[in-house]
């Protein structure tokens, strides 16, 4: 069965760091692009960012860039997303999504998401 | 980027009604890079439609996408009680993504 499984998420002070994980099983994560997609309570999503299957084409979303960094291990069959200088506006759940690159763009598996709530 | 404009923001039917939501773009999408999702209170969204009008694998028939250019429309053709719930169409324009900001499709 195909999954992705999201954790790292939490409550965060402005200013501060977080590393969120994206676990992939039933699947090879390395044939699939991965984003993230993140959501604030009673709002609509939002992309953040998206990797290639082998790291070298990362794209970051204007409220995110210089203070996220998106990564992959393909031997652990897991995704990262790194989050520094946070803030209040970046509240939300944190979704990972594979990318098929068949030829469209969609996202065909999601995870259940992470939290992640900056407050002091 | 190119912005999303969803309409109407909240639709409501009956179950065995037809249902037609619509995804406006500020610039022309390609055809391969117009998708819809299903999204359920507490759950993640759930693929429906790429590339326009190609069915996710499990999705109904009575879910269907057209369109092109700038102008998109996601119809249920009878809605089932588990249809209700909130959808966005998502675009790719080469260097960036961006969502509609949904329209919630509740029961009459």
């Amino acid at each position: 069965e195909v999954q992705l499984v999201e954790s790292g998420g939490g409550l965060v002070q402005p200013g501060g760091s977080l590393r969120l994980s994206c676990a992939a099983s039933g699947f090879t994560l390395g044939s699939f692009w991965i984003h993230w997609v993140r959501q604030a309570s009673g709002k609509g999503l939002e992309w953040v960012s998206r990797i290639n299957s082998d790291g070298t084409t990362i794209t970051y979303a204007d409220s995110v860039k210089g203070r996220f960094t998106i990564s992959r291990d393909n031997a652990k069959n897991t995704g990262y997303l790194q989050m520094h200088s946070l803030r209040v506006e970046d509240t939300a759940v944190y979704y990972c999504a594979r990318d098929p690159r068949d030829g469209y763009s969609h996202y065909d598996y999601w995870g259940q998401g992470t939290l992640v709530t900056v407050s002091s | 980027e190119i912005v999303l404009t969803q309409s109407p923001g909240t639709l409501s039917l009956s179950p065995g009604e037809r249902a037609s939501l619509s995804c406006r773009a500020s610039q022309s999408v390609s055809n391969k890079y117009l998708a819809w999702y299903q999204q359920k209170p507490g759950q993640a969204p759930r693929l429906l439609i790429y590339g326009i009008s190609n069915r996710a694998t499990g999705i109904p028939d009575r879910f269907s996408g057209s369109g092109s250019g700038t102008d998109f429309t996601l119809t249920i053709s009878r809605l089932e009680p588990e249809d209700f719930a909130v959808y966005y169409c998502q675009q790719y324009d080469g260097s960036s993504y961006t969502f509609g900001q949904g329209t919630k499709l509740e029961i009459k």
